[in-house]
């Protein structure tokens, strides 16, 4: 079973909404989690990182969420783009230098 | 601009046929992955240079092999592809391994390698 848990697979929304992608982890000792997003084709680029001690990071329009308790992230795209048509990863890394990718989310937008 | 080149971006190969990968970069950073995904899949980590010092995932194939000549330059080696091998190859690298380091881990990705076995 996979540590890190994204949801939904897939997403499709109209140009102008807002949307929000989940990652929940198992992974422990944890350090940081990092959201990337990869466009079709390509290779994955950093939008935020987050350690322990931060509940929130903004990028733009994007804002992602830690609950270190729950161990829950999400990702937060506001007013969408057609070029956030992309895949979204989450990251965990412990302590031991363990990375473990999510399977990612796909989001589509419509216009 | 610093970044991480990866050649060629489609590669076509036969059943068998050797091919490599490679992966330049430019940020003088200390530690280059390599990472196989496949289609909807999360990347999976084969292998990764810390300086010179290799260090193979456990359950990566011997057919996957990797060299690093000096610290701008890695190469993957797939030796006999097989169909299964098909899958975009993702080359990164960080300034260091040690996640205690705050985002001096943080991986920078090439554009990637698509590899199509006939």
């Amino acid at each position: 079973k996979n540590q890190v848990e994204q949801s939904p697979q897939s997403l499709i929304i109209l140009e102008g909404k807002n949307c929000t992608l989940q990652c929940n982890y198992t992974v422990s000792p944890f350090s940081n989690l990092r959201w990337y997003k990869q466009d079709t084709g390509r290779g994955p680029v950093s939008l935020t990182i987050m350690t322990f001690s931060e509940n929130t990071k903004s990028n733009g329009r994007y804002t992602a969420t830690l609950d270190a308790d729950t161990k829950q992230s999400s990702l937060h795209i506001t007013a969408s783009q057609l070029s956030d048509s992309a895949s979204y990863i989450c990251v965990v890394t412990t302590y031991n230098n363990d990375m473990r990718f999510g399977a990612g989310t796909r989001l589509t937008v419509k216009p | 601009d610093a970044m991480v080149i990866q050649n060629p971006r489609y590669q076509v190969t036969q059943f068998g046929k050797p091919v490599t990968l490679s992966c330049s970069q430019t940020l003088n950073h200390n530690v280059m992955y390599w990472y196989q995904q496949k289609s909807s899949q999360a990347p999976k980590l084969l292998f990764h240079y810390y300086d010179k010092d290799f260090n193979n995932e456990a359950d990566t194939p011997d057919n996957f092999q990797s060299r690093r000549p000096n610290t701008s330059f890695c190469f993957l080696d797939i030796r006999s592809p097989g169909l299964g091998d098909a899958a975009m190859y993702l080359c990164a690298t960080s300034r260091t391994r040690l996640a205690g380091a705050g985002g001096a881990n943080v991986l920078t990705f090439g554009a990637g390698s698509r590899l199509t076995v006939l």
